[in-house]
């Protein structure tokens, strides 16, 4: 089983600050995907990256894939209390991307 | 609006009871999956289907059975209710086409006492 590590478990920060979350493995994952969950409700995709060393950003956020594509980072600037939420990461093997491994998440809370 | 729908949101289930969890999509997604997610352990696959009669395992399928007589349709069936089955469960579609990222529903809380 291709594990997938998240880390921090829980990071709780002020308005305004910047953070980093983490998603390692041993194994190479063919794409990477993160999602935000707000309670009550599924988890909505934010972005899926597949090539190396690629970087994507969407808006405040911005999404790294290790150039091994075995690790995975989130980098929030200027965090708002909107973005609270658990943050999973989700790996896709080559052939079966429909067959996602996900991290335990990251449990952020940003407050006001 | 267009996405997976489950249904029910809330359930509450005796030890032994049988109760079938739904799920449908609007999207025409070939594929479907079912995950239940705990406290400390993230999301799990319980089984998937990638299109019209065809399903398979997935990490954790002991207890639950499934069937997928229609693109739209992806029924997960609780075979005789556990309290280790208490979980929230989410039904998951994505597209052949587009290869990655799910839609997935709002999720069915279930408590077996």
């Amino acid at each position: 089983t291709q594990l997938l590590e998240q880390s921090p478990q829980f990071l709780s920060i002020q308005e305004g600050e910047n953070l980093t979350v983490y998603c390692n493995s041993s194994s190479v994952f063919s794409s990477l995907q993160w999602y935000r969950q707000e309670p009550g409700e599924g988890p909505v995709l934010l972005v899926t990256v597949v090539t190396g060393g690629e970087v994507k950003k969407l808006k405040r956020l911005t999404f790294q894939f290790g150039d091994a594509r075995k690790d995975s980072s989130l980098h929030i600037t200027a965090a708002q209390p909107g973005d609270t939420g658990l943050y999973l990461c989700a790996g896709g093997r080559k052939g079966s991307n429909y067959k996602l491994t996900f991290g335990k998440g990251t449990l952020l809370t940003v407050n006001p | 609006n267009a996405g997976v729908t489950q249904t029910p949101k809330f359930q509450v289930l005796k030890t032994g009871q049988s109760m079938t969890l739904q799920c449908a999509q609007d999207m025409n997604h070939e594929y479907m999956s079912w995950y239940r997610q705990d406290p400390g352990m993230g999301l799990r696959l319980i089984h998937y289907s990638v299109g019209a009669g065809i399903t398979d395992q997935g990490e954790v399928p002991n207890g639950y059975n499934v069937s997928r007589s229609t693109t739209e349709d992806f029924p997960l069936r609780l075979l005789s209710a556990a309290p280790s089955q208490t979980s929230v469960y989410f039904c998951a579609s994505i597209s052949s086409g587009q290869g990655i990222g799910y839609t997935f529903g709002s999720g069915t809380r279930l408590t077996v006492v």
